[in-house]
């Protein structure tokens, strides 16, 4: 079974500082694809930004960037130059099978001004 | 512009009674789904649908249950709800399976009283 785990339940960065999330996950599966999904409260999940397993390259968004490492199975997420708009939780995932989300625990991020 | 709508935004039922809560869709999307967020934890995927093929996950109780008349809308059926079905219900859609994007509703907030 595939398994997501995020280690930082709550991480908080200065407004326009760098900050990075922290996300590992299991797999057997030769090519899948991760995520990094944005929950602000009492709003909808939106997607930040999505990275291909075979693809060495590391997906950027505009200031979201990952660092990918396969063999280590780890996938974090950068966010430069934070904004106060990004403080929400954020859930690494992973599809498997069937378009199926496993999801991490989350970290929430505070934006301090 | 609201592409994947829930209703209730919140609900609360007794022990016991049965509850449906709904998500509708202008997307046209092929694929729904239903995650259950419980208060601090991950979204877990309940089932979904491919157009009108039902997937259930094997670990989804059989107290929920799901119907989808059409494509636009999808429901969730919670038969006798217990106390540990208080949760976030989370709807989202996809494209196709293997569009590798989900987009999530709002969620309903569900209370068992």
């Amino acid at each position: 079974a595939q398994t997501v785990t995020q280690s930082q339940p709550e991480m908080s960065v200065q407004e326009a500082e760098t900050v990075t999330l922290s996300c590992t996950y299991d797999t057997s599966e030769s090519d899948y694809y991760l995520f990094w999904y944005k929950q602000p409260p009492s709003r909808q999940m939106i997607l930040v930004i999505r990275q291909e397993a075979y693809k060495q390259q590391n997906a950027t968004e505009n200031r979201f960037s990952v660092n990918f490492q396969k063999a280590a199975k780890s996938f974090s997420l950068k966010i430069s130059d934070s904004q106060l708009g990004d403080a929400a939780m954020y859930f690494c995932a992973q599809e498997t099978s069937g378009s199926r989300l496993t999801f991490g625990e989350g970290t929430q991020l505070t934006v301090n001004p | 512009d609201a592409m994947v709508i829930q209703n209730p935004r919140y609900q609360v039922t007794q022990f016991g009674k049965p509850v449906t809560l709904s998500c509708s869709q202008t997307l046209n999307h092929n694929v729904m789904y239903w995650y259950q967020q419980k208060s601090s934890q991950a979204p877990k995927l309940l089932f979904h649908y491919y157009d009108k093929d039902f997937n259930n996950e094997a670990d989804t109780p059989d107290n929920f249950q799901s119907r989808r008349p059409n494509t636009s809308f999808c429901f969730l059926d919670i038969r006798s709800p217990g106390l540990g079905d208080a949760a976030m219900y989370l709807c989202a859609t996809s494209r196709d399976l293997g569009s590798h994007e989900q987009y999530f509703g709002p969620g309903t907030r569900l209370t068992v009283t």
